[in-house]
């Protein structure tokens, strides 16, 4: 049973560019959450999705961030005409059910440099 | 607004000493509290409490809740090099029934040889 994918794993962009994060979550997994990590910070927590469903998006910047989770295939979080500050690490998050007792497990995250 | 604070920020000890990291919370409505090991990659998952004063344990790790006095310990006996890492305590948001997590600020162990 393959854990949280996610891809790339290191992804470096020049300001101004596009960066597209994808996350695959554990198989029978319909949550997903996106937390971003920066440096000599804790993980903070960005959006939760379901499928085809944005639940809570309290932790996404207004601009330039979105995150979608369709029907088929990976939950993307995408971010438009990336800034330095965006250096990060973005973690992709999976459980089974929606409410606090159920664990999320972790993929291994992308690294995203922008120079 | 909730929030979860860890101490130490950093540690360091030598393989065969006994740790302990502890994790103070506050949170309206609380469920549970997590434990989670991140080293180069994935954070993973260690522990899930949600009653007080029951020691969860797995091999050299422990840890216990006190819901009184908001707060959890991490105990690791006998350290190994293996055991340097971030360890990651986080509580699922309170007014949010969404189960998304807040996070403390990591404690980064360093197991000398």
């Amino acid at each position: 049973n393959a854990g949280v994918m996610q891809n790339p794993r290191h992804l470096v962009r020049r300001r101004g560019q596009e960066a597209r994060l994808r996350c695959s979550p554990m198989k029978g997994h319909s949550h997903v959450y996106w937390y971003r990590q920066l440096p000599e910070e804790g993980l903070k927590f960005m959006v939760y999705l379901q499928k085809e469903n944005i639940i809570d998006e309290s932790g996404m910047p207004k601009e330039r961030f979105s995150a979608e989770f369709p029907k088929e295939g990976p939950s993307i979080l995408r971010i438009q005409q990336v800034v330095r500050g965006d250096s990060a690490a973005y973690f992709c998050a999976s459980s089974s059910q929606m409410n606090a007792q159920e664990t999320q497990y972790f993929g291994p995250g992308t690294r995203l440099l922008v120079l | 607004e909730d929030k979860v604070v860890q101490s130490p920020l950093s540690l360091v000890v030598h393989e065969g000493d006994t740790v302990t990291l502890n994790c103070s919370y506050e949170v309206t409505n609380f469920r549970s509290l997590l434990w989670y090991k991140q080293e180069k990659k994935a954070p993973t998952f260690l522990f899930m409490l949600t009653s007080s004063g029951i020691e969860k344990k797995s091999g050299r790790l422990s840890s216990i809740l006190d819901k009184k006095e908001l707060f959890s310990i991490l105990n690791i006996t006998a350290t190994q090099t293996g055991d340097s890492a971030i360890y990651l305590c986080a509580v699922p948001h309170g007014s949010s029934n969404t189960g998304k997590l807040i996070f403390g600020q990591g404690t980064t162990l360093q197991v000398k040889p």
